[in-house]
């Protein structure tokens, strides 16, 4: 079991211009969810899926921020016309169930310039 | 306010003393969740709890929802034990994970 595999591990952006961060579940794991890390905010909530299927964005910047899960095996997180303060490391974790034991991935680190 | 408030925000300890850390929660907390992440930033799961108490190797945690706190006890403290722990509560119906702000720890030989 190779844990929750998230690419790349490191993303330098311009100012403006797109991301996109990719997440691969423990196989098996039908809740997904992402993370923003920074200094000043420490773990916010982004986004949850379950079983593909968007249960809650709350935590989502209404503009520029997206997140599909198009398939079981992978979500992928995309931030358009990025700005320095979406810097952050964006961490993805999965689990069996929702409330369940949440597994987190290495991060992606995002700088924007 | 903080819906789960960690202390204390940092601590040193000499190698093989013990201590612990505490989370308090203004939500009504049903499940409690302990990570530890490393200096190289990845987030390793300690425990999932409800409330009860559980034991792993050198580290016990305890949940008491009634009180609204849990708790992280570290015995003998070794080097590889630094990084900073966070506590996460989520409460019934919702799928949050709500966390603390961390604690971090720095053990010194």
């Amino acid at each position: 079991n190779a844990g929750v595999i998230q690419t790349p591990r490191h993303k330098v952006t311009g100012k403006g211009q797109e991301a996109t961060l990719w997440c691969e579940p423990i196989s098996g794991h039908s809740a997904v969810f992402w993370y923003r890390q920074t200094i000043v905010q420490g773990l916010e909530f982004l986004t949850y899926f379950r079983n593909q299927a968007p249960i809650d964005d709350s935590g989502m910047p209404k503009e520029r921020f997206s997140a599909q899960m198009p398939n079981q095996s992978h979500s992928t997180l995309k931030i358009q016309s990025t700005q320095p303060q979406d810097s952050a490391v964006y961490l993805c974790a999965s689990s069996s169930v929702s409330n369940e034991r949440l597994f987190f991935g290495h991060g992606t680190k995002l700088s924007v310039l | 306010g903080d819906k789960v408030k960690q202390s204390p925000s940092a601590l040193s300890l000499q190698e093989g003393t013990n201590s612990a850390l505490r989370c308090n929660f203004s939500i009504a907390a049903t499940t409690v969740q302990w990570f530890l992440q490393n200096p190289r930033g990845s987030l390793m799961n300690l425990f999932y709890l409800v409330p009860g108490t559980k034991e792993n190797g050198r580290l016990k945690s305890a949940f008491d929802s009634k009180e609204s706190y849990s708790t992280l006890h570290i015995r003998d403290a070794q080097l590889e034990d630094s990084g900073t722990y966070f506590c996460a509560a989520s409460s019934s119906g919702s799928w949050q994970l709500i966390f603390g702000s961390g604690t971090q720890l720095t053990v010194m030989p």
